[in-house]
């Protein structure tokens, strides 16, 4: 069985400054790790995924998250964040299906 | 169709009653997933098709729901009896399969129960 948390489920930043957000799994098997958005009114949208190999991975829209197994985290992150990042993220595990974190909501203020 | 489509957009409907949620995929995908998503929260896995495989229904709440799947097709996902805490976004995603792949989500079905 796998899981996921998400450290916060509400989170603000000024424009421009660091995009952290936390995600913890458990899973018996070695995972796959996704990050999740969903733009208002939008559906969800595949952000980046780890799979194998490099565990620095790079999505879309300047976001980036690193697989620490040690730590079991995959967290998020963005050096500079925009108005448009104003958003809900999930982090997601394949296990034997894919299960999802709660979400965190993230908040820009200008 | 060029990605997952829903339908209904909209449910609302009288405690008691029976809806049914539909599922086209993307054509090619062989696996597809049902999701709740209640008024700010999380997705709550309901049920998973994998090709011919017998699905995964550990994630369906009660016995008043049922989902089945034509072939690597349409889904429908089946509520009997609804009550209010049925209230919810139900999604539908599909994928190629393999568990590296990513999850195309449609837009969502939302369902009121008064």
């Amino acid at each position: 069985a796998q899981s996921v948390t998400q450290l916060g489920s509400h989170v603000s930043v000024s424009e421009g400054a660091l995009v952290l957000l936390r995600c913890n799994y458990s899973s018996s098997v070695p995972p796959y790790l996704f990050w999740y958005v969903q733009y208002p009114n939008q559906g969800l949208q595949l952000l980046l995924k780890y799979t194998t190999g490099a565990t620095l991975v790079k999505g879309i829209n300047g976001f980036e998250a690193e697989f620490k197994k040690s730590e079991t985290s995959f967290h998020l992150t963005k050096p500079s964040a925009h108005m448009s990042d104003a958003a809900e993220y999930f982090c997601a595990v394949w296990g034997q299906n894919f299960v999802f974190g709660p979400g965190t909501r993230l908040s820009v203020l200008p | 169709g060029a990605g997952v489509s829903q339908s209904p957009s909209n449910k609302v409907t009288e405690k008691g009653k029976d809806v049914e949620l539909r599922c086209d995929p993307i054509s090619g995908h062989t696996a597809l997933y049902w999701y709740r998503q209640r008024l700010g929260q999380g997705l709550e896995f309901l049920i998973y098709f994998q090709g011919n495989s017998a699905p995964d229904k550990s994630g369906l709440p009660s016995d008043r729901f049922s989902a089945e799947r034509t072939g690597e097709s349409v889904s429908t996902l089946t509520i009997q009896r609804t009550q209010q805490e049925d209230s919810a976004v139900y999604l539908c995603a599909s994928s190629l399969g393999d568990h590296t792949g990513e999850l195309f989500f449609g837009e969502g079905s939302r369902l009121t129960v008064l």
